[in-house]
């Protein structure tokens, strides 16, 4: 599972509420990203991190901040969170192997905004 | 926007036969991933193939890769009814190691 785990596992909000998701690394990986999940759409990337401090948008951004302040955790928070943004939302590292990036996932992160 | 597509959307096989399916994409890749992804799970990383690589083993899986049509194929030999799950493909860029994915291919193995 290359070291990730993501918390909480299942969430439950409001919606107007704000949120923040946790995923922490413990293998010093320097990239890490979040993607959603939704029936019909595979997974979309929506903000990854390059290392400490540096972050960039992904696909589907919108309403979605991220901040990185140690090589280990990469926090994504949802400011207001809106019913739209009811998905799963996996965490990602990039592990250099045989000449390219794999990326490996964690556990995943269920999120329900009523 | 999704840059792999695959095709079939969902496959239903026998045990014991074998499983393809495809995957293909609009731009120019690094590298493309194949993840496999049981009901409710987290992805497992099945297989990554380079864009100069034409083809790919892994235990019971073999992948090939055409960048001339911009196409990719996961071939599942001897399918067991634990290889039920969804199969992704997601092309790999050279900035940022940033995956596209597809909407995946829902594979049943029936015993």
């Amino acid at each position: 599972d290359a070291g990730i785990t993501q918390s909480p596992r299942h969430k439950v909000t409001e919606t107007g509420t704000p949120v923040t998701l946790r995923c922490h690394q413990t293998e010093n990986h320097r990239y890490m990203y979040w993607y959603r999940q939704d029936p019909g759409h595979g997974l979309r990337l929506i903000h990854y991190s390059y290392g400490v401090k540096d972050t960039d948008k992904g696909e589907v951004s919108d309403g979605y901040s991220v901040s990185r302040s140690k090589t280990e955790d990469f926090l994504l928070t949802l400011e207001s969170a809106t019913s739209s943004q009811t998905s799963v939302y996996f965490c990602a590292i990039s592990e250099f192997s045989g000449g390219s990036y794999e990326q490996y996932f964690g556990p995943g992160t269920r999120l329900t905004v009523t | 926007s999704q840059q792999g597509e695959e095709d079939p959307q969902a496959l239903s096989i026998q045990e014991g036969e074998n499983a393809t399916m495809n995957c293909s994409y609009k731009t120019s890749i690094n590298n493309l991933q194949w993840y496999r992804q049981n009901s409710g799970r987290g992805l497992v990383h099945l297989i990554l193939i380079r864009s100069n690589e034409r083809e790919k083993h892994s235990g019971r899986l073999r992948v090939t890769l055409d960048t001339s049509k911009k196409s990719s194929s996961l071939l599942i030999t001897a399918s067991r009814a634990a290889d039920t799950a969804s199969y992704f493909c997601a092309t790999g860029q050279a900035a940022g190691n940033k995956l596209t994915f597809g909407g995946g291919t829902r594979v049943l193995v029936k015993p």
